[in-house]
């Protein structure tokens, strides 16, 4: 199936910081997902990215996806201690099936 | 109502008990998943239901049974399972069986296999 990685697999911040995580591609995806799931909970849609180059934000978290269509960036600026989560891209899983293949996820953890 | 439930919230079992465990939505989707996470792992996918039939085993074994009784329910019967198999069972749903469909989950139940 598509195979998206991401990076940082784990990343600590003090609160305030900047934090951005990365989701790529080796194929040209046709959309990407971005779902957060707090620790303990189940995972939470952000946001869908469909267009090259696109951005979207939400508040503090900046979105985009690369010109290419390969990869895409997760940004929040000034976090803070409710960022805390893991946050998992989602591409097309490319094996003929109409449904999502996660990324790996990156755990934020923010430090007051 | 955007809200997909799932019962047990936690569940012990040992390797010779049959239990099941449901999935609930009322957002008239016609797409409902089974996944698997174990911790610190992505979810993984089990299986999906596409207007009540089975469209994608994701080379599951056979102790995992789902069945979708009608459009709004999922169960996953459970038999003999493995203590590899303790995990967060997740349901989840969307409009259609589709990539660019977001999927809602459900809060998981936490399953440990003794």
């Amino acid at each position: 199936g598509q195979q998206v990685m991401q990076i940082p697999q784990y990343q600590h911040v003090q609160e305030g910081e900047d934090f951005t995580t990365y989701c790529n591609s080796s194929t040209t995806l046709s959309n990407i997902q971005w779902y957060k799931q707090r620790p303990g909970g189940h995972p939470v849609f952000l946001i869908q990215l469909v267009k090259s180059g696109e951005v979207k934000k939400q508040k503090r978290l900046t979105f985009q996806f690369g010109e290419a269509k390969k990869n895409s960036s997760l940004h929040i600026t000034a976090t803070q201690t409710t960022d805390v989560g893991t946050y998992f891209c989602a591409g097309p899983n490319n094996s003929g099936y109409s449904t999502l293949t996660f990324g790996k996820g990156t755990m934020l953890l923010v430090s007051p | 109502d955007t809200e997909v439930t799932q019962t047990p919230k936690h569940l012990v079992m040992g390797m010779t008990n049959k239990k099941s465990l449901k999935c609930e939505q009322h957002m008239g989707h016609r797409a409902m998943y089974w996944y698997k996470q174990k911790a610190k792992k992505p979810p993984e996918l089990m299986f999906v239901y596409s207007y009540e039939k089975l469209s994608i085993n994701e080379s599951v074994p056979s102790r995992f049974s789902p069945e979708c009784p009608n459009s709004s329910l999922l169960n996953l019967h459970l038999h003999a399972l493995q203590p590899e198999d303790s995990a967060l069972y997740l349901c989840a749903s969307s409009h259609i069986a589709a990539s660019t469909d977001t999927q809602y989950f459900g809060p998981g139940t936490r399953l440990t296999v003794l």
